[in-house]
């Protein structure tokens, strides 16, 4: 079984500051690891994910998560927020070759001016 | 190319009755899955559809049921509604097991 601990609920932060969202799962089997971007009554935007290869990936908007199988983690980061940032972050999990991903609770990221 | 569209896009149903949620899928892809997202929630795997067959279940009642038709758009069937069955339902279309693409949702209200 697969399971996603996203470690905070809600991550105030001011505009243009880092910001990291966290996220650790568990697996027995080699996983695919996958966040998501959900807007106010929007649906998921897939934002970055981590198949194979290089541990670190990025987005084309400026988000970066590392893969860190030690500490069973993939931590979302972004170096300077915007306002437009705010949003639900998903982290998901799929292994097992299967694609179907399990998501954690979700953490609302609120960039304030 | 379309997105995956989901109709309707709100609605209001009772304690008891049946509800019919429809997805439209992305333009050349074959399989879909549905997921249920409670306030507060992130989304939870109900099933998935692979060219009309089912193809993996979460951990719903069977009063959770589905279709995938040859046009790859889908069905997604609840009866005997209860309260809890509030949320967002959302729907995700892929090519074999590439990347989900997301509907907007369907926001079911059960009261």
């Amino acid at each position: 079984a697969q399971s996603v601990t996203q470690l905070d609920s809600q991550v105030p932060v001011f505009e243009e500051a880092p910001v990291e969202l966290r996220c650790n799962y568990s697996s027995s089997v080699s996983v695919y690891l996958f966040w998501y971007v959900q807007y106010p009554n929007q649906g998921l935007q897939l934002l970055l994910k981590y198949l194979s290869g290089s541990t670190l990936v990025e987005s084309i908007n400026g988000f970066e998560a590392e893969f860190n199988k030690s500490q069973t983690s993939f931590h979302l980061r972004k170096p300077s927020v915007h306002i437009s940032d705010t949003a639900e972050y998903f982290c998901a999990v799929s292994s097992g070759g299967s694609y179907i991903p399990t998501f954690g609770r979700g953490t609302s990221l609120i960039v304030h001016p | 190319e379309t997105g995956v569209t989901q109709s309707p896009t709100h609605l209001i149903k009772t304690r008891g009755q049946q509800v019919t949620l429809r997805c439209s899928s992305q333009s050349g892809h074959n399989t879909v899955s549905w997921y249920q997202q409670a306030l507060g929630q992130g989304p939870q795997f109900i099933f998935q559809y692979y060219r009309e067959e089912e193809n993996g279940r979460g951990n719903f009642p069977p009063r959770f049921s589905g279709l995938q038709f040859p046009n790859y758009s889908s069905e997604l069937n609840v009866n005997a509604l209860e309260l809890d069955d509030s949320a967002l339902y959302l729907c995700a279309s892929s090519f074999e097991w590439g990347e989900a693409f997301f509907g907007q949702g369907t926001r079911l209200t059960v009261v």
